[in-house]
């Protein structure tokens, strides 16, 4: 298994959808990982934090599978400036972390 | 106020010339890091430093040398620059190494590489 998979995207979704990506992970050691949101041509953002089993801030839900090694990104009533390229981000080992390869979402009005 | 500025944002060269980003960070951080995102838009830690010491070093070729005069700054230089260098360099601070819970990374604007 790679460091981080992603769902490969494009997801393309209606406005006031909701849509879900996972992340799959290889260390199992891992502790804390992160989404970040990246607009084209723009920097990575950090979206949310996620350690123990999850983390919800208004439209947005990450949860934590340890046993299954992925988090996944939920996003409810999808707005058209949540449209990105979302990147899960993971422990490796020791100090170092991979950012996954991103998936794209592309809401539509 | 720019909390992770870099420069160049852009950066068009010649193959086979040297050239440097600059990285500067105001927000106190220990930690600094660059990254390369090609144009498959995956993005790869290169290095990071701690307090100005090299803390990860991952498989890049040593045409590549970071130097980091201070824990607000860390600059890349790239010798003999390759048609395979081309993409958008980010440079990132967090208050700390490692990932663990609130370490979240602030990235610089990013500057784009294109060797011709």
């Amino acid at each position: 298994r790679k460091e981080v998979e992603q769902d490969p995207g494009p997801f393309n979704v209606p406005e006031g959808a909701t849509v879900a990506f996972n992340c799959t992970y290889s260390n199992s050691a891992s502790q804390s990982f992160f989404w970040y949101r990246q607009d084209c041509r723009k920097e990575p953002k950090l979206l949310m934090s996620v350690y123990s089993s999850g983390n919800e801030d208004g439209r947005f839900t990450a949860q934590l599978n340890r046993a299954s090694q992925y988090i996944s990104l939920l996003i409810r009533d999808s707005k058209l400036s949540d449209s990105a390229t979302y990147l899960c981000v993971a422990p490796y080992y020791g100090q170092n972390f991979v950012f996954g390869p991103g998936t794209r979402l592309s809401v539509l009005p | 106020d720019t909390a992770v500025s870099q420069t160049p944002k852009y950066l068009v060269t010649q193959m086979g010339n040297d050239k440097s980003i600059k990285c500067e960070q105001n927000l106190g951080h220990d930690t600094m890091y660059w990254y390369k995102q090609d144009s498959k838009k995956f993005l790869k830690i290169m290095f990071s430093y701690n307090n100005k010491e090299l803390i990860i070093n991952e498989t890049v070729p040593n045409r590549f040398s970071p130097k980091s005069p201070d824990k607000a700054h860390l600059n890349l230089h790239i010798n003999s620059l390759e048609l395979g260098d081309s993409a958008v360099y980010f440079c990132a601070s967090s208050q700390r190494a490692g990932l663990a819970g609130g370490n979240e990374q602030f990235f610089g604007p990013g500057t784009r590489l294109t060797v011709l």
